[in-house]
């Protein structure tokens, strides 16, 4: 079946450590996208990708960092630099970058 | 500033009690409304793409329709799987790619 593959589902990371959620589309779609959702907000855009190799900051992207070297491949980085980092991630990808966004199943981070 | 405000921030229905949410936005060149629905703990299902004022999509109990400021999503005898939280997104800009703008939602709970 086709989708959005985030893993993992969970993730705890220590003060001072780089995590690093995955993101995997078998879609063929071109544009792929990291969210940041947070009790009683919308989703706010962290960076988004229109074609493999080329990716762009969205609103709050301090603190992260992606990388697109395949087209099915989407990886966030969580940097120590993200003070508040706890919060539900979402990755998302669309067949043109102007279309319609498909989800996956999300990572929660919490830091302990 | 583009703006997406969805409202009730809560609903509760009986089960087979119509009612309807609202997504109202004040965006330039609004290039499409997308809806989604929400379950806890998972990513956003995608619902429907609405283009133009007028413009309407159905599917089971749920109806989506647009005018030049607001969006309206009905719900015609819902059923207590019906129960999530339903998101609004709006697309808008003149060119290149132009980010979802998300409202916080509404959380619905029907009850049998």
């Amino acid at each position: 079946d086709g989708g959005i593959t985030q893993s993992p589902k969970y993730l705890f990371r220590k003060e001072g450590q780089n995590v690093t959620l995955s993101c995997e589309q078998n879609l063929n779609h071109d544009a792929m996208y990291w969210y940041r959702q947070d009790p009683g907000q919308g989703l706010r855009l962290i960076y988004y990708s229109q074609i493999v190799n080329d990716f762009q900051k969205g609103d709050i992207a301090e603190g992260y960092s992606v990388s697109r070297e395949k087209k099915e491949s989407f990886p966030l980085t969580v940097t120590s630099a993200q003070k508040n980092p706890t919060a539900f991630y979402l990755c998302a990808s669309s067949k043109t970058p102007n279309t319609e966004a498909f989800f996956g199943q999300g990572t929660r981070l919490t830091v302990v | 500033e583009d703006q997406v405000t969805q409202s009730p921030e809560a609903l509760r229905l009986q089960e087979g009690e119509s009612s309807s949410l609202n997504c109202s936005y004040t965006v330039s060149g609004l290039r499409g409304l997308f809806w989604y629905r929400q379950d806890p703990g998972k990513g956003p299902e995608f619902l429907f793409t609405l283009y133009s004022a007028g413009e309407e999509k159905e599917k089971e109990r749920l109806k989506a329709t647009l005018t030049k400021k607001e969006s309206f999503l009905h719900i015609t005898a819902p059923k207590p799987e019906d129960s999530a939280t339903y998101l609004c997104a709006v697309q808008a800009g003149s060119g290149g790619y132009n980010k979802l703008i998300f409202g916080a939602g509404t959380r619905l709970a029907v009850h049998p």
